[in-house]
């Protein structure tokens, strides 16, 4: 069965430094990966992707995220983050062979001015 | 509009009334997807449709629940019989199609339900 982890229920970094929010997953498979952002009274928002190809995926907003496949991991990373960055994020993963997206229970991230 | 679109944004109700929730996709998308949230989880998928027909509806948890797709377009998802258990946001969203080419979900803002 599929599954996502995201170990961090909160992560805390001052504004302008580098962030990372971790994930991991467990499918049968190859996998789709993804993350979204949530923000407060609005609907989830795609951020990127990792279909094939090039193992550092970029997207929205100047985040990135690396798939490592010996890992199962799919961290998501800005160089440099924002107050506005303060958000919900999910990570999602999806089984080739399948429809249906699993996600993680997110990670709330606080950019601290 | 361009998005997803759902309505209405939120509905209370009483243990055992019937309620029903729409979602109106994006235009030209034929795969529409029904996805529960429960207070600091992540969604959790319920049903997806291809064009009119259910192609998975292996996360409907049980036989109160029903969603329906008639022309390939909006969806009602329907509750029977609430619980106070089936309060939580109902997300609905929408992509171009699926199968072999991915192509990612659009989420609409969500209905949040609450059974008193």
């Amino acid at each position: 069965a599929q599954s996502v982890a995201q170990p961090e229920d909160q992560v805390n970094v001052a504004e302008g430094n580098p962030l990372t929010v971790k994930c991991t997953y467990s499918v049968s498979g190859n996998p789709y990966l993804f993350w979204y952002v949530q923000y407060p009274n609005r609907g989830l928002q795609f951020l990127l992707k990792y279909i094939t190809g090039d193992n550092l995926v970029k997207g929205s907003y100047g985040f990135e995220a690396e798939f490592n496949k010996s890992q199962t991991s799919f961290h998501l990373k800005k160089p440099s983050a924002l107050v506005s960055d303060s958000a919900l994020y999910f990570c999602a993963v999806r089984d080739r062979r399948d429809d249906k997206i699993i996600f993680g229970k997110g990670t709330r991230l606080h950019i601290l001015p | 509009g361009a998005g997803v679109s759902q309505t209405p944004s939120n509905k209370v109700t009483e243990k055992g009334k019937y309620v029903e929730l729409r979602c109106d996709p994006i235009s030209g998308h034929t795969a529409l997807y029904w996805y529960r949230q429960s207070l600091g989880q992540g969604p959790e998928f319920l049903i997806y449709f291809q064009g009119t027909g259910a192609a998975d509806d292996s996360g409907l948890p049980n036989d109160r629940f029903f969603a329906v797709r008639p022309e390939g377009s909006v969806s009602t998802l329907k509750i029977q019989r609430t619980e106070r258990g089936d309060s939580a946001v109902y997300l609905c969203a929408s992509s171009l199609t699926s199968g072999v080419s991915y192509n990612e979900q659009f989420f609409g803002p969500g209905t949040r339900l609450t059974v008193l």
